[in-house]
């Protein structure tokens, strides 16, 4: 059963650019959340979300971040017009959805450097 | 609002010392609270968990135990290992089923 799957791995963008980052949740995992990890500190909640649904999105920057999770497909976390601070890791998290405190597994993370 | 306050590193041992990193946590009601670890270019692995007071979480020699009444979940491990190096996150989950994370601690094995 293969894990959480990211790509790309790493993406360098333009300020002023558009960055497209994807997941795809372990095979039966019917929940995402994203989460980012700027440099030497932890991790931060950004959105949670379920198919077709934004659950919670209370971590997400007002304009120029969006995320999705459509039927059919990876969900995509989108940022537009990227600028130097959103340059950080931004890591994928799934869990099946059966309850409370469901484990959440976590992908290899995508690095985004802005120029 | 809940959070988690652990130990800043990095943390320098010596092959086979013993190994504590100290977490403490402020949340409302019960939370679950765990241990990642992410290794160099790694996404985050669960090294243990415990979802209720005096539960001990143990995996691949590491423990910690949820002590309600000092709101801390430290990680030990008798005997550490140059593998080990690694950056060590204290994490909770209060239900709401977003995990709120320490800054992470550096450890550093020597051989």
């Amino acid at each position: 059963n293969a894990g959480v799957m990211q790509n790309p791995r790493h993406l360098v963008r333009r300020r002023g650019q558009e960055a497209r980052l994807r997941c795809s949740p372990m095979k039966g995992h019917s929940h995402v959340y994203w989460y980012r990890q700027l440099p030497e500190e932890g991790l931060k909640f950004m959105v949670y979300l379920q198919k077709e649904n934004i659950i919670d999105e209370s971590g997400m920057p007002k304009e120029r971040f969006s995320a999705e999770f459509p039927k059919e497909g990876p969900s995509i976390l989108r940022i537009q017009q990227v600028v130097r601070g959103d340059s950080a890791a931004y890591f994928c998290a799934s869990s099946p959805g059966t309850g409370m405190n469901d484990e959440q597994f976590f992908g290899p993370g995508t690095r985004l450097t802005v120029l | 609002g809940d959070s988690v306050t652990q130990m800043e590193g990095p943390v320098t041992l010596s092959e086979e010392a013993f190994l504590t990193i100290n977490c403490t946590y402020t949340a409302t009601g019960y939370p679950s609270l765990f241990w990642y670890v992410q290794y160099p270019g790694e996404g985050l692995q669960l090294l243990l968990k415990a979802t209720k007071a005096d539960d001990k979480g143990s995996n691949k020699g590491f423990e910690a135990t949820y002590r309600k009444e000092t709101t801390s979940f430290h990680l030990e491990k008798g005997s550490v290992q140059v593998s080990d190096s690694a950056v060590y996150f204290c994490a909770l989950s209060g239900g709401d089923d977003k995990i709120i994370f320490g800054k992470g601690t550096r450890l550093h094995i020597l051989p």
